[in-house]
Order: C-alpha cells, then structure tokens, then sequence
C-alpha cells in the first residue's frame, strides 16, 4: 500500500525556467509533508516542509502548495539551476491520526530532476 | 556543528550472516530513525529511538533490531541476512520524536547481500 506516490520517474527542464515536481497521499489523517533533496552517494537533504493549516510554504525559490481537498503537494522551483539536478522525494511525517508515539516519515518513490544548461 | 555520520560506507556481507551498523546523531538530537532505502524506491522507515528507547517500528521483521546508547548514537544490527536485504541504509536525527522536527540524514551504509 503505497500511501505517498509520486507518479513521474523523472522531469527535465532548461535552466532559468520553472520546475514542478508533483506528489500524492492516500491517508487524509497525514498532516505535515516534508521536500528532500537526494545527490547520489549522499543521504536526503531537507528542503522545505509544510503543515496541513496552511496551503502555501516560501524559501527562497522552493514553494511548496499543498491541496488537502485533492491530497496533493507540489514542489515549485524557480529560476531552475543546473546544481539543482538531484533525486527529490516528498514525504509526510507522522503516525496517520497519531499525536504522539514518535514520528516516521513515508516516502514516495522519487522523481530525478535533471535541469540542462 | 558535526552532522548525521554513519558506518561503515560499504558493506559486503553472505546469505545467513549478521551484521551492525552505527549512526552518530547529530548535536542536540536525541532521536534517531533507520530507514531502508532499496534500488529505485524511496527510503522505508525501519524504527525509531527516542532517549534509549524503540519510539515505533515499521514494517520489518524480528530480526531487524537496534539500539540507542546515552550519547544518543544508534546501532542498527540484521540477523540471517537474506538477499532481499540488500540495500541502503540511512539513519537521521531529529531534536525529538515529534512529526513537526526536521530529520536530517546521515550519508547511509550500502549493504551488499551476496
């Protein structure tokens, strides 16, 4: 049972232009996602999260949308750069409708990034 | 401020055998999570320790285990490996146990299961 999916193996853009990376969840009760960054031969580096009261998180040129009604999240980047090709994974965080008892994280598949000069 | 660090890189081991691997969480955190990542997949949440203690497992089996010692580093250990195990390893480390602290990941042991 694949809670997070992310449906595209991989997405290439030019340089300069926008990048949208798109991610899925099955279980309503998830409430704060998470954007990684994967280099290979490196462990998942932290991008931007996200909690469920809003729909909209900024960092510099990431912006993460989340849709609860459509159980959706996207990963915008822009201006895209070359030094931005890397394996991006979307997770949530979290117990599905448990507060406490630790937290986990559930991956989806990954999507590779490849931005061309 | 040292980051997430993890041993060995590499690792060769045979069908049946057994094997360790060690995490040091980073500065300030007392909880670390294991995750297996396999070819292609995302990473799979394994379990994790919070100040010594399991804190809440995944999937796996028995025969994945672990530890947590009072400097918060972390042992994972595999009984009767199987082929299936092959695969990344990744540990991260959190400030606490809860959903809303950023887990940051160490550069992962690759086991090789022959």
């Amino acid at each position: 049972d694949q809670q997070v999916k992310q449906n595209s193996p991989s997405l290439s853009v030019q340089e300069g232009r926008i990048s949208i990376l798109n991610c899925d969840y099955t279980n309503s009760m998830f409430d704060y996602f998470l954007w990684y960054k994967k280099y290979p031969a490196e462990g998942p580096t932290f991008l931007i999260s996200i909690s469920s009261i809003k729909d909209k998180n900024e960092d510099g040129r990431f912006t993460v949308f989340l849709n609860k009604s459509a159980k959706h999240l996207s990963l915008h980047i822009v201006p895209s750069q070359p030094g931005d090709s890397a394996v991006y994974f979307c997770a949530a965080s979290g117990w599905p409708g448990r507060e406490t008892s630790g937290s986990r994280l559930t991956f989806g598949e990954g999507t590779q990034l490849t931005v061309n000069p | 401020e040292t980051g997430v660090t993890q041993s060995p890189t590499h690792l060769i081991k045979t069908r049946g055998q057994q094997v360790t691997l060690r995490c040091s969480s980073q500065s300030g955190h007392n909880t670390v999570s294991w995750y297996q990542q396999a070819l292609g997949q995302g990473p799979q949440f394994i379990f994790q320790y919070y100040r010594e203690e399991e804190n809440g497992r995944g999937n796996f089996p028995p025969r994945f285990s672990g530890l947590q010692f009072p400097n918060y580093s972390s042992e994972l250990n595999v009984n009767a490996l199987e082929l299936d195990d092959s695969a990344l390893y990744l540990c991260a480390s959190s400030v606490s146990g809860r959903k809303t602290d950023t887990q940051y990941f160490g550069p992962g042991t690759r086991l090789t299961v022959l």
